[in-house]
């Protein structure tokens, strides 16, 4: 089993419409979770976090943690054309207590938002 | 501006041949990391340093070799054992003073073998 897996994809959603992207974990002692957005031939750039159960918004973006589920998600509102990257799923690993600030990536989402 | 730079943008690399791929933080940042990153794949960790003079083995070191003799600089060394290295090189960084930090990446080095 993958230590971080997301929905597979691609996904492809209408202009204006939800984007929901999903990401599961393994490791139950995680504690920080993150997304980052990179688009084709770039490098990554942290979009949000997230350390606490239910729900964090921030503009057009809302993540949500269940940790008793072990899942994190992203949702994207009033999704636009510009949203189209590729989304990755980070979690702060914790090994032993030490984590030293290692994340683990998800194998990311392609998300296409269509005119 | 504080950021992390990498250079060169782009790389390609002989046959038996060892490059060395930089990275410079002015972010004042403790820890720094590298990745490799695979068409269409996620991240996947080759080395990383939590403070200066020391440094762990990632999940894919072999035939990969860093060094972290100053704080803003972490280079890492493709040696000539890295059989398949092809592929987009990202340097990440991240402050420890504070719990739950992200890392924060640089623009990436494209290797490519000639």
């Amino acid at each position: 089993q993958k230590e971080v897996e997301q929905n597979s994809g691609p996904l492809s959603v209408p202009e204006g419409a939800i984007a929901s992207l999903n990401c599961t974990y393994s490791d139950r002692g995680s504690q920080s979770f993150f997304w980052y957005r990179q688009y084709s031939g770039k490098s990554p750039e942290l979009i949000m976090s997230i350390y606490s159960n239910g729900d964090k918004e921030d503009g057009r973006f809302t993540a949500q943690l269940n940790k008793a589920s072990q899942y994190v998600s992203l949702l994207i509102r009033d999704s636009q054309p510009s949203d189209s990257a590729t989304y990755l799923c980070a979690v702060h690993a914790n090994a032993g207590g030490t984590s030293y600030g290692k994340l683990t990536f998800g194998q990311g989402t392609i998300l296409t938002v269509h005119p | 501006d504080g950021g992390i730079t990498q250079s060169p943008k782009y790389l390609f690399r002989k046959e038996g041949q060892n490059v060395t791929l930089s990275c410079e933080q002015n972010l004042n940042h403790d820890a720094m990391y590298w990745y490799r990153q695979d068409p269409g794949q996620g991240l996947r960790l080759i080395y990383y340093s939590q403070i200066v003079n020391d440094f762990q083995k990632g999940d894919i070191a072999e035939g990969y070799s860093v060094s972290r003799e100053k704080k803003e600089s972490f280079p890492l060394t493709v040696t000539s054992a890295q059989k398949n290295p092809t592929a987009f090189y990202l340097c990440a960084s991240r402050a420890r003073d504070r719990v739950n930090q992200p890392q924060h990446f640089g623009d990436g080095t494209r290797l490519s073998i000639l």
